[in-house]
């Protein structure tokens, strides 16, 4: 059972450069989140999903865009990276209401130059 | 707005002696609550969670957490430290069922 599974894992970009990390996870879960985290401020919420077809800004999405077009996946995609934009993202998914409980993948190690 | 504060920053603790980090969440209604564990290079792993019920929530690898309403902290204890729990400590909270908001997290040294 692999869980949550985030592609790439590490990957550096120069400047204006856009990519997009991949989120999937093989237990039917409803809600998926992107995070990022920085040293010394924790996780801070992105963007997430509260279903195939949606999303929702969290707390820091300017630059980001997410898709949802598959329940089990979740993309981030960034068009024009920024240094600022250096981090380490973590995708993160949960059954929904009821539960809470959120399930992590490895991360993935962005570095923008 | 919602926010989940951990004060202590780096904690260092001998091994085999007792551990309490803590954790404090604002906002008016009591939140679904979290303790998740980070090893480096790692994602993160649940400890425990406090939905309702039991102040008192018992976790994996030894830890326990205690909810109290009054004081709006949810802290991390364990009894006896091992040197393989140095890690970084979360505390998270669930707001209005969708949205997960994170402490700054806790270094933990665990001294031989």
């Amino acid at each position: 059972n692999a869980g949550v599974t985030q592609t790439p894992k590490f990957r550096v970009l120069k400047t204006g450069q856009s990519m997009t990390l991949l989120c999937a996870q093989d237990m039917n879960h409803e809600y998926m989140y992107w995070y990022r985290q920085d040293p010394g401020m924790g996780l801070r919420l992105i963007h997430y999903s509260v279903g195939e077809g949606t999303t929702a800004k969290g707390e820091v999405p300017d630059g980001y865009n997410v898709s949802r077009l598959k329940k089990q996946n979740f993309l981030l995609g960034l068009e024009s990276a920024a240094p600022s934009q250096t981090s380490v993202y973590f995708c993160a998914s949960s059954r929904g209401r009821d539960t809470g409980e959120l399930f992590f993948g490895e991360g993935s190690r962005l570095t923008v130059l | 707005a919602q926010s989940v504060t951990q004060p202590d920053i780096h904690i260092t603790v001998s091994e085999g002696a007792s551990l309490e980090l803590r954790c404090n969440y604002s906002y008016g209604a009591t939140p679904y609550l979290f303790w998740y564990v980070q090893s480096p290079g790692q994602g993160l792993q649940l400890l425990l969670k406090y939905f309702s019920g039991d102040t008192l929530v018992q976790g994996i690898k030894g830890f326990e957490a205690e909810f109290k309403r009054s004081q709006s902290s949810f802290n991390l204890r364990k009894p006896s430290v091992h040197w393989s729990d140095a890690a970084e400590y979360f505390c998270a909270a669930l707001y209005n069922f969708n949205k997960f908001y994170f402490g700054s997290g806790t270094k933990l040294n665990v001294k031989p």
